[in-house]
């Protein structure tokens, strides 16, 4: 069965911290999106990576393909930052599998 | 350059009514994706159109529920009869070519029915 697994469900850190969200796959994808769902609802993709790593601003995502393993990492946070980051896997040519998301507040 | 377009933002429905959301893509894209998140559950793929095609429709519900992607207008999500269950969050996403592809999110389609 084609899982997606995310940690933690829910995170609350201080402003400035650094945050880590995890996400794991039961078997080998193509590719694998980190989302954001704003407070509002709407989704606004952020990485899409098959392996290595990525960066844009205070967000870095890696791949560890032989662990399927992914991390989303949020340098300096800020209260801004606060969301539901969601990963989602595309396992061949499917289509994409989600995660249930996780569930960031960031306090001033 | 307009983002994805999704109308309405939110819809009230009787239980019985049809609902129908429209999804306007990208300028330049031509294939669409259905997203369906229901509350306090992650998203779920119900179907992806290019114009004029049902590429995969394999997260569709058998009965009451269908899509189309016209050569000209907005891709259409239509619900028939809805009831209580279908209450959820409606996302269109599209992309430029293939699913392989980085997928842009409208701001989504709340349906209510009450």
């Amino acid at each position: 069965k084609n899982e997606v697994e995310q940690s933690p469900q829910n995170l609350t850190a201080q402003e400035g911290e650094f945050i880590t969200i995890n996400c794991s796959y039961s078997v080998g994808i193509s590719a694998l999106h980190w989302l954001q769902q704003h407070p509002g609802g709407g989704i606004v993709s952020l990485f899409m990576l098959s392996s290595g790593k990525k960066k844009h601003g205070r967000l870095i995502a890696t791949i560890n393909i032989q662990e399927k393993h992914s991390s989303l990492h949020i340098t300096a946070s800020h209260p801004r930052d606060s969301a539901v980051y969601i990963c989602a896997v595309k396992f061949s040519q499917g289509n994409l599998i989600f995660g249930k998301g996780t569930k960031l507040s960031v306090k001033p | 350059n307009a983002g994805v377009m999704q109308n309405p933002r939110h819809l009230v429905r009787r239980r019985g009514q049809e609902a129908r959301l429209r999804c306007s893509p990208m300028k330049g894209h031509s294939h669409v994706y259905w997203y369906r998140q229901l509350p306090e559950e992650g998203l779920k793929f119900m179907v992806y159109l290019q114009k004029e095609n049902i590429i995969d429709e394999s997260g569709m519900p058998k009965e009451r529920f269908s899509a189309e992607f016209p050569k000209e207008g907005p891709s259409i999500l239509r619900i028939q009869q809805v009831v209580r269950g279908d209450s959820a969050a409606y996302f269109c996403a599209s992309s430029q070519r293939q699913r392989q592809e980085t997928q842009y999110f409208g701001p989504g389609t709340r349906l209510l029915v009450l």
